[in-house]
């Protein structure tokens, strides 16, 4: 079984740029998370979507959106991009959000460069 | 949610047992325990999960006293390739709009 594809695994951007990351969950899985991880961090929670509906979000300022497709995919978009958005994005899937036992998923990642 | 504290960094010699404990003095009753491992540019991986008393799995054991305001990881006989980063979360059960937090985690470090 495919687990948690994210693409691409790599990208580099400059300032002010825009930038949209996609995700695809585990098949089944109608959860979708993003998580943010900067070097030598916990991923910090950016937003959590169950049935294309927003379900929770961190504190992140309004250049970062979100949405989620019929088929559960994800993606993340990045406005205006800053020099301290460079981060390892990572996409998560689960079942249901606080499901009993919930279990996230972890995709690879997308590592952002802003220059 | 409740606030976790781990040890920052923890060293280990090949084959021996390493117990790593999470702090959780607010925890809910509500609340389950999972305990994450990540390796350089990947992404966390699920090890196990509890909710009381002991779990254990092919993997790892988890203690959970009764009073649950702490849990142990127990990792069993370490190699180097349990050289990685492991974060103990807290969520709550059926909560639905309570997402899962991560804190900074603890390094654990296999010397052979």
């Amino acid at each position: 079984d495919a687990g948690v594809t994210q693409s691409p695994t790599h990208l580099i951007k400059t300032r002010g740029q825009h930038v949209t990351l996609r995700c695809s969950p585990i098949s089944g899985h109608k959860s979708v998370s993003w998580y943010q991880q900067v070097l030598g961090q916990g991923p910090q929670f950016i937003f959590q979507y169950y049935e294309k509906e927003e379900r929770g979000r961190g504190n992140f300022p309004d250049r970062f959106s979100a949405r989620q497709f019929p088929n559960y995919s994800s993606e993340l978009n990045v406005n205006a991009l800053l020099l301290g958005d460079s981060a390892l994005y990572l996409c998560a899937s689960s079942y249901s959000p606080g499901q009993e036992g919930e279990k996230l998923f972890f995709g690879s990642g997308t590592q952002l460069s802003v220059l | 949610l409740a606030k976790t504290t781990q040890p920052i960094s923890m060293d280990s010699y090949e084959g021996q047992e390493v117990n790593i404990t999470c702090s959780h003095n607010n925890i809910a009753t509500n609340d389950y325990i999972t305990w994450y491992q990540q390796f350089p540019s990947q992404g966390p991986r699920f090890i196990i999960q509890g909710y009381k008393t002991k779990v254990t799995n092919e993997v790892a054991s988890l203690f959970i006293p009764a009073d649950r305001k702490s849990s142990t990881l127990s990792l069993p006989r370490v190699s180097l390739s349990d050289t990685a980063v492991y974060y103990c979360l807290v969520g709550a059960l059926n909560s639905g709009n309570t997402p899962l937090v991560f804190g900074k985690g603890t390094r654990l470090s296999v010397i052979a």
